[in-house]
């Protein structure tokens, strides 16, 4: 059975600073991958996914994760964060079978 | 509607009451999912549905738990016996047909189990 492992709750950043939301991924098989944002107040929404072809993916509001099929690894990260961008980001897995898995989150704090 | 639509949006209880949760998801949309969000933790996996079937049911924390979708259209979710600790949000989402698809989330049910 698949998992997903956040290991950081919490990340502060300063404004206009580079930021990185870590995400490991367990599976015995080959995955999907996904990051979903849940601003303040409002539901959860695609940010970006993975489903095959180049590593490297791009999504919505500048951010953009890395799949690292040898560390089990799904990095969202972007290079210079706004205020807007404080919200809760979560990470899920899917190894196929339509059962999509998330992980417990990490709040993102942007500090002035 | 346009999204996935949840009611009631708030649900007071007591202990020991049955409750049931209403999930309206996009029209077309195949599968089904039902999630629960303690406060401060991530969204856990209850139970998915592809049409009328639920091909894992894993995630049910226990036989008090239920869910049922009639055509590929409405779902309940039904919690038996209410336990305080059952008290979280509730979400509902669903997607076109298969997991490389995006999910769309409904806003939740926020259950308190007094």
């Amino acid at each position: 059975a698949q998992s997903v492992t956040q290991l950081d709750s919490q990340v502060p950043v300063f404004e206009e600073a580079p930021v990185e939301l870590r995400c490991n991924y367990s599976s015995s098989v080959s995955v999907y991958l996904f990051w979903y944002v849940q601003y303040p107040n409002q539901g959860l929404q695609l940010l970006l996914k993975y489903l095959s072809g180049s590593t490297l993916v791009k999504g919505i509001n500048g951010f953009e994760a890395e799949f690292n099929k040898s560390q089990t690894s799904f990095h969202l990260r972007k290079p210079s964060v706004h205020i807007s961008d404080t919200a809760e980001y979560f990470c899920a897995v899917s190894d196929r079978d339509d059962k999509i898995i998330f992980g417990k989150g990490t709040r993102l704090h942007i500090l002035p | 509607g346009a999204g996935v639509s949840q009611s009631p949006s708030n649900k007071v209880t007591e202990k020991g009451k049955d409750v049931e949760l209403r999930c309206d998801p996009i029209s077309g949309h195949t599968a089904l999912y039902w999630y629960r969000q303690r406060l401060g933790q991530g969204l856990e996996f209850l139970i998915y549905f592809q049409g009328n079937s639920a091909p894992d049911k894993s995630g049910l924390p226990s036989d008090r738990f239920s869910a049922e979708r009639t055509g590929e259209s409405v779902s309940t979710l039904t919690i038996q016996r209410t336990q305080q600790e059952d008290s979280a949000v509730y979400l509902c989402a669903s997607s076109l047909s298969r997991a490389d698809e995006k999910l769309f989330f409904g806003s939740g049910t926020q259950l308190s189990v007094l």
